[in-house]
């Protein structure tokens, strides 16, 4: 069965900084890959996603994520966090066949001023 | 996020009662999915079901149950049956599970369950 592994359970940075959560996963064939965020108090929202093409993915709310698929990896990037980028962050995989996401189990990010 | 309903918001319930948790999608989605979140485990699938009156096990179904009499709604059972209730319970849907590598999945605002 295939997993997702979040190196990271809580990340504390200051603002500007810039952040990287890993993500890897054990499939080896082909997948698509999600980064979900949990912002405190709503809904789990789709961060950025990856099908196929230009392995750097851009996103929403200037979040990045690079498919490496020698190392099965789509780690999440973003240069300079803000507070508001406090969240849970998930990394979702998904193989080609008709199956459901399989999530990590996600990294709390903790920006402060 | 938008067009998926879950109620109430907070629960409590007593050991050994059965409790339904509700889910509701206008968003005309065939799949539809249910994880329970815990603290440090990530979201982990309890049933999911890809069209009406069908419906399969996810990885910790024990002491859940699920019905789809109707392609809006994907109601979940915790019965007594299930050891450790207390969770946070999200709700979700895609276009359909085949395409969904292709179709966001979407989630509801969650349930979060005491069970005292």
């Amino acid at each position: 069965a295939q997993s997702v592994s979040q190196h990271n359970h809580h990340v504390i940075l200051s603002e500007a900084a810039s952040l990287e959560l890993g993500c890897n996963y054990s499939y080896g064939g082909t997948v698509n890959l999600f980064w979900y965020v949990q912002y405190p108090g709503q809904h789990l929202q789709l961060l950025l996603k990856y099908f196929s093409g230009d392995p750097l993915v851009k996103g929403i709310k200037g979040f990045e994520a690079e498919f490496i698929k020698s190392k099965f990896s789509f780690n999440l990037r973003k240069p300079s966090v803000q507070w508001s980028d406090t969240a849970e962050y998930f990394c979702a995989v998904i193989n080609s066949g008709n199956t459901p996401l399989v999530f990590g189990k996600g990294t709390r990010l903790s920006v402060i001023a | 996020d938008g067009g998926i309903t879950q109620s109430p918001k907070y629960l409590f319930r007593k050991e050994g009662q059965n409790v339904t948790l509700s889910c509701e999608q206008n968003l005309n989605h065939d799949a539809m999915y249910w994880y329970r979140q815990d603290p440090g485990q990530g979201l982990r699938l309890i049933y999911y079901s890809q069209i009406v009156n069908d419906f399969q096990k996810g990885d910790i179904a024990e002491g859940y149950s699920v019905s789809r009499e109707k392609k809006e709604s994907f109601p979940l059972t915790v019965t007594s049956a299930q050891k450790n209730p207390t969770a946070f319970y999200l709700c979700a849907s895609s276009k359909n599970v085949r395409s969904q590598g292709t179709d966001t999945q979407y989630f509801g605002p969650g349930t979060r369950l005491t069970v005292l």
